[in-house]
């Protein structure tokens, strides 16, 4: 039974690219949700997608948009990068939108 | 969701139980405490959570004082891959989503 996985697990961006991070949860999953976790800090929530509807958020500004399509798979982009967007880019997935989450081990993205 | 203090570090023995303490003296009567950790370059594993009795299972057990305001996490035996950051939080369950807001965590060293 695959877990959450993520791609790329590695990459690199110039400041005011643009970049896509991929997510497909764990098998029977059907809420995804980001987290955002710079070095040595704890994750901070990006946002939930369940039924492919953005269902929460948190206090990131619109530059962070993401998706859900048909088959629960999630997809981040984050466009106009700055260098603080540098950090580990966490995918969860659950079981129903209140279910315990499941992380996968993230996309480290370096912005130069 | 309330927010939690944990020390921003600890040292345990190999083979000795690993006792962290946290504080959460502001929880609501509907909130839970849930423990997740992250070894390094992971993503964040769920190790156990509570309402108000103590629970246990195979990776850990969970305390929580009679008032609710704090809990400590148990690992009866320490190993060296336990060394990781020990995030105590506190949620509401509930379909109004299941958004994690992650401290600072505790830092857990185990030692040969």
């Amino acid at each position: 039974d695959a877990g959450v996985t993520q791609s790329p697990t590695h990459l690199i961006k110039t400041r005011g690219q643009q970049v896509t991070l991929r997510c497909s949860p764990k098998s029977g999953h059907d809420t995804v949700s980001w987290y955002q976790q710079a070095l040595g800090q704890g994750p901070q929530f990006i946002f939930q997608y369940y039924e492919e509807e953005e269902r929460q958020r948190g206090n990131f500004p619109d530059r962070f948009s993401g998706h859900q399509f048909p088959n629960y798979s999630s997809e981040l982009n984050v466009n106009a990068l700055l260098l603080g967007d540098s950090a580990l880019y966490l995918c969860a997935s659950s079981l129903v939108i209140s279910g315990e989450l499941f992380f996968g081990e993230g996309s480290r993205l370096t912005v130069l | 969701d309330a927010k939690t203090t944990q020390p921003p570090s600890m040292d345990c023995a190999e083979g000795r139980a690993a006792n962290l303490p946290c504080n959460h003296s502001t929880i609501s009567g509907n909130e839970y405490v849930y423990w997740y950790r992250q070894i390094h370059s992971q993503g964040p594993q769920y190790i156990i959570h509570g309402l108000k009795n103590n629970e246990t299972n195979e990776m850990a057990s969970l305390i929580i004082t009679e008032d609710r305001k704090s809990s400590t996490l148990i690992l009866p035996h320490a190993t060296l891959r336990d060394t990781a950051v020990y995030y105590c939080i506190v949620r509401v369950v509930g379909n109004a989503g299941n958004m994690l807001t992650f401290g600072g965590g505790t830092r857990l060293m185990v030692k040969p």
